[in-house]
């Protein structure tokens, strides 16, 4: 089974609704990691969380990291077409080395103007 | 833009030659790594260097090998390539004093 969950595979939104993609882990997560990705092309970084009930915010992407620091939500308000692409959440998982980052099968974005 | 440049972003090859993928990142990021990507998957780890020193590796056979060189540039290369080696490879460096890991835009791997 996969050691980091996504949820959902894929989702299709109308511009301007919000949205939340959910990462989960049975393990413990030593810092995670969001990133956003075009079809084929390298990851953009969007934010590290590393201790538990951490929430960083930028423009209009939320992440939170649970206090069990097993579980991660991003959410996204009022998206915009520019959002389209694949939300992956990375992340150092107990047992691995440091930075050493097991990955999400990604989430698949589409906004509809 | 992240600081992470890599080379080619595209290339051939066919199975059982080998292949050399270059990465260069920004002064002062010690750590690099580097990630196979499968179509319709996410990165999986291949091994990491920090100053130029390999201390950490995933679950890639020892025909994937690397390099770390002084001026904060790498390589990785592949000897015996084989079709599923076909994958997107993307290289990633760490600022020392930060824990974010910054991507380049990868190298598109074809093995036919």
């Amino acid at each position: 089974s996969q050691e980091l969950e996504q949820s959902p595979q894929s989702l299709i939104v109308q511009e301007g609704k919000n949205l939340t993609i959910n990462c989960t882990s049975s393990k413990t997560l030593y810092g995670l990691y969001w990133y956003k990705q075009k079809y084929g092309e390298g990851l953009i970084f969007l934010m590290m969380l590393q201790k538990g009930g951490e929430e960083k915010s930028h423009e209009k992407i939320t992440a939170k990291l649970d206090e069990k620091k097993q579980q991660s939500s991003l959410h996204i308000t009022a998206s915009q077409p520019s959002h389209a692409g694949i939300y992956l959440c990375g992340a150092v998982l107990s047992g691995a080395g440091s930075y050493q980052l097991t990955f999400g099968k990604g989430t698949k974005l589409s906004v509809i103007p | 833009e992240t600081g992470v440049t890599q080379s080619p972003t595209h290339l051939i090859k066919t199975r059982g030659q080998q292949v050399t993928l270059r990465c260069s990142s920004q002064s002062g990021h010690n750590t690099v790594s580097w990630y196979q990507q499968a179509l319709g998957q996410g990165p999986q780890f291949i091994f990491q260097y920090y100053r130029e020193e390999e201390n950490g590796r995933g679950n890639f056979p020892p025909r994937f090998s690397g390099l770390q060189f002084p001026n904060y540039s790498s390589e990785l290369n592949v000897n015996a390539l084989e079709l599923d080696d076909s994958a997107l490879y993307l290289c990633a460096s760490r600022p020392s004093n930060t824990g974010e890991l910054f991507f380049g835009e990868g190298s598109r791997l074809t093995v036919l």
